[in-house]
C-alpha cells in the first residue's frame, strides 16, 4: 500500500490558463473521488468513479471543470479558463468499495490562481 | 439529503484534557459516519467510523465516538489531550446511494501546554 499520490503538489497560473492535476490510487482501490477544499472549510465534494465510469458529478461544478480517469487507474483533473476562485487544495481519494469504505485521501494538489 | 453539523470551529484544550469534539448529522437511511483528522499541508487520514456493528467506535491515536441515534449524534472524545492532537478534524456521512462523502465544516483542534 504506498498510498494516493498525487502531482503536483503545488501549482500557480495566471487567470484564463488551463492546468491538469494527476491522481494515481491505491492500486486495488475501484473508486476514485475528487474534492475540493477551501481554508477553514471542509472538503466540498467535486465527482467520482468507479473504474473508469464517471457516476456522479456535483452540480455546483461547473463545465469549466473535467475528469477523466482511463482504464480505472489514474485520474486527470482538468480546469480549463481558471479564475482566481478556483484557488483551492485540490484533493483525490480512493477507496475499494462504496458506502462503508473509508477514503483514503492523498496530500493534495495546492492551487493558486494569479 | 444527508448532511453533518460540528459544533464550534475552534475548540482550545490543555494537555491532558477530555477532547469533546461535536458532531451531529441528518440521513434518511442508516447512517455511516467517519471522523478524519488533517495536519496542516496535508490530506485527511481516517481516525474512526460507524457502520452499525457497535456503536461506542474506537479509532487511532486513543479517539473513540459514540454513535446516538435519539440525538443524531457522534461526538468524538479523548481522554487526554497530548500537543500532538493539534489538527483540524472533520466529521462525515456516507450519502444514502454508497457514495461520496458528506464533510462537515471541521473544528481546529489547539491543545495548551
Amino acid at each position: 500500500d504506498t498510498g494516493v499520490s498525487q502531482n503536483p503538489r503545488h501549482k500557480i497560473t495566471k487567470r484564463g490558463q488551463n492546468v491538469t492535476f494527476r491522481c494515481d490510487p491505491i492500486s486495488e482501490h475501484n473508486r476514485l473521488y475528487w474534492y475540493r477544499q477551501t481554508l477553514g472549510q471542509g472538503p466540498e465534494f467535486l465527482t467520482y468513479f468507479q473504474n473508469e465510469a464517471q457516476l456522479e458529478k456535483s452540480r455546483l461544478l461547473s463545465d469549466r471543470f473535467s475528469a477523466e480517469r482511463p482504464k480505472g487507474s489514474f485520474s486527470t483533473l482538468e480546469i480549463q479558463r481558471t479564475e482566481q476562485g478556483d484557488s483551492a487544495m485540490y484533493l483525490c481519494a480512493s477507496s475499494l468499495g462504496p458506502g462503508y469504505s473509508p477514503l483514503h485521501f492523498g496530500n493534495g494538489t495546492r492551487l493558486t490562481v494569479t | 439529503a444527508q448532511s453533518v453539523t460540528q459544533l464550534g470551529s475552534h475548540v482550545s484544550v490543555s494537555e491532558g484534557a477530555l477532547v469533546l469534539l461535536r458532531c451531529n448529522y441528518s440521513s434518511s437511511v442508516p447512517p455511516y459516519l467517519f471522523w478524519y483528522v488533517q495536519y496542516p499541508n496535508q490530506g485527511l487520514q481516517l481516525l474512526l467510523k460507524y457502520t452499525s456493528a457497535a456503536t461506542l467506535v474506537k479509532g487511532i491515536n486513543g479517539f473513540e465516538a459514540e454513535f446516538k441515534k435519539s440525538e443524531t449524534s457522534f461526538h468524538l472524545t479523548k481522554p487526554s489531550a497530548h500537543m500532538s492532537d493539534a489538527a483540524e478534524y472533520f466529521c462525515a456521512v456516507s450519502d444514502n446511494q454508497g457514495g461520496k462523502l458528506i464533510f462537515g465544516q471541521g473544528t481546529e483542534l489547539s491543545v495548551k501546554p
